[in-house]
C-alpha cells in the first residue's frame, strides 16, 4: 500500500536559522509530490509541487525552497527563517486515480521565535 | 472572489442531528471535487470524492451542482466523532487542488 511520512513532527526554531523538512513516499513510483502550508485559521496554501526528480514548481515567492533528490523523497528548506514562516507544513502525493486526490503526511508544525 | 468558499462555522449540533455544508467554487472549468476531514492539529484526510450524479457513503452524502457551481456535504445521524473541520477541495483546470478554509463542526452530547 502507498504511505507517506514526513519529519520532524514539531520544531521550534529561532529567526534566521535554517530549516529542513523531509518527506518520503512508499508503495508507488514517480508520484506527484506537494508541499503545503497551513497558517493558523487559514486554508492550505500550495508552496511547491514536483512531477519528477529535480523538477520543482514554485507557487508563491518566499524564502523557502524545495528539492527532490530521489523519486520518492521531497525536501523543504530555508536558509534563514522568518517569523512569518511559522505554520503547519504538509507533504502530499497524488493517488493513481484519474481524479488526482491527495494523500497527506502527518504534518510538521513549525514555530519560529 | 475566492476560488473556493465555505462557511467557516462553527456548526454546533446535537448528536443525531443532520447537518449540511455548502461550498462554492469560482472556476466553471473545475474537473474534480472532494471533501476532506481535518481533525485538530492533524493532517487532512480524504472523506469522499464528489461525483456529478451525487454519491453516498454511509451517513455521508455529497452532491455537485455544476450549474450553480457548488458542492454540498450532508451528514446524517451526527456522532461525537464527526467533530472536525471539513474542507471543500476543487481541482481546477491547471490540475492543482484548491482547498477551502474549512467548516468547523462540533457535535454536542
Amino acid at each position: 500500500s502507498q504511505t507517506i511520512h514526513q519529519w520532524p513532527a514539531t520544531l521550534v526554531q529561532p529567526v534566521g536559522s535554517p530549516l529542513s523538512l523531509e518527506c518520503t513516499v512508499e508503495g508507488t513510483s514517480n508520484p506527484n509530490l506537494y508541499w503545503y502550508r497551513q497558517a493558523a485559521g487559514r486554508g492550505l496554501q500550495l508552496l511547491f509541487y514536483s512531477v519528477g526528480i529535480g523538477q520543482i514548481s514554485s507557487e508563491v515567492p518566499q524564502n523557502l525552497s524545495a528539492s527532490r533528490p530521489q523519486d520518492r523523497q521531497f525536501i523543504l528548506s530555508s536558509k534563514k527563517l522568518l517569523l512569518s514562516d511559522s505554520g503547519f507544513y504538509l507533504c502530499a502525493f497524488s493517488g493513481t486515480s484519474v481524479t488526482g486526490e491527495l494523500f497527506f503526511g502527518e504534518g510538521s508544525r513549525l514555530t519560529v521565535l | 472572489r475566492k476560488e473556493v468558499e465555505q462557511d467557516p462555522g462553527p456548526f454546533n449540533v446535537p448528536e443525531g442531528a443532520t447537518v449540511a455544508f455548502n461550498c462554492t467554487y469560482s472556476n466553471s472549468a473545475s474537473q474534480s471535487f472532494f471533501w476532506y476531514r481535518q481533525d485538530c492539529r492533524k493532517e487532512p484526510k480524504l472523506l469522499m470524492s464528489v461525483y456529478s450524479s451525487g454519491n453516498e457513503d454511509g451517513r455521508f452524502t455529497a452532491q455537485l451542482n455544476r450549474a450553480s457551481q457548488y458542492i454540498s456535504l450532508l451528514i446524517r445521524d451526527s456522532k461525537l466523532s464527526d467533530s472536525a473541520t471539513y474542507l471543500c477541495v476543487v481541482k481546477g483546470a491547471t490540475n492543482k487542488l484548491i482547498f477551502g478554509t474549512g467548516t468547523l463542526l462540533a457535535v454536542q452530547p
